[in-house]
């Protein structure tokens, strides 16, 4: 089955820097890559999510990368604020497949 | 904002002991999903289900789960015969549909099952 390994697992960051989480996965046939944010206490909340026919998303602060050829993913944070600390998780999942593979997740720490 | 909730938020047993978790998925989503979580490691499919029957279950998925949906509203995950290893945080999610590339699937804030 598909294998997703996330990196790096803590990444402690400047208020205002950027934040840049890595994800890599095995199953060349996912076509579907959702990322979690995780706060304290709660569930996974769904932040932005990208399909393999395209190579890069945005939304506000939040982008998301894709090469397809290497099999990796990112998550970009820009001007992070202290509300973005949180478990970030990277996910895949195979067309027609709705289950998530899912990578071990990210603590991101923002530093006032 | 419509979500997805979880009953309880925390649910102790007794080794041995059958446990059900109780899941309201949004409204209208029709495809419905178990996930667990054990301390440390990384979240688990367990099942999907659409239509009033299973879609895909996982290799985690034996013959001690089950899972039902017993009126229009609710979504639940029984474990018949709970072992200790079946500690995790479990988690349900849905989605609209389940067709197509890639459907969005939100998450509850999940039970944390402990079995002692």
């Amino acid at each position: 089955g598909e294998n997703v390994e996330q990196h790096p697992s803590t990444l402690s960051v400047q208020e205002g820097d950027s934040a840049v989480i890595k994800c890599t996965y095995s199953d060349s046939a996912s076509n579907y890559f959702p990322w979690y944010k995780q706060e304290l206490g709660k569930g996974p909340q769904l932040i932005i999510d990208i399909r393999s026919n395209v190579g890069e998303k945005k939304d506000q602060r939040i982008a998301v990368t894709l090469n397809k050829t290497a099999k990796h993913f990112s998550l970009h944070i820009t001007e992070t604020q202290p509300e973005d600390s949180a478990v970030y998780f990277c996910a895949a999942s195979l067309y027609g497949n709705n289950r998530l593979a899912f990578g071990k997740g990210n603590q991101v720490v923002v530093i006032p | 904002e419509p979500e997805v909730t979880q009953t309880p938020s925390h649910q102790v047993t007794q080794m041995g002991q059958e446990v059900i978790l109780r899941c309201v998925p949004i409204s209208n989503h029709l495809y419905f999903y178990w996930y667990r979580q054990i301390l440390g490691q990384k979240v688990e499919f367990l099942v999907s289900f659409y239509n009033n029957e299973i879609s895909e279950k996982s290799e985690i998925f034996d013959d001690q789960f089950s899972v039902e949906r017993p009126d229009g509203s609710n979504f639940t995950l029984k474990i018949r015969s709970t072992k200790l290893e079946d500690s995790a945080m479990y988690f349900c999610a849905s989605s609209e549909s389940g067709q197509g590339v890639g459907q969005p699937q939100h998450f509850g804030d999940g039970t944390r099952l402990s079995i002692l």
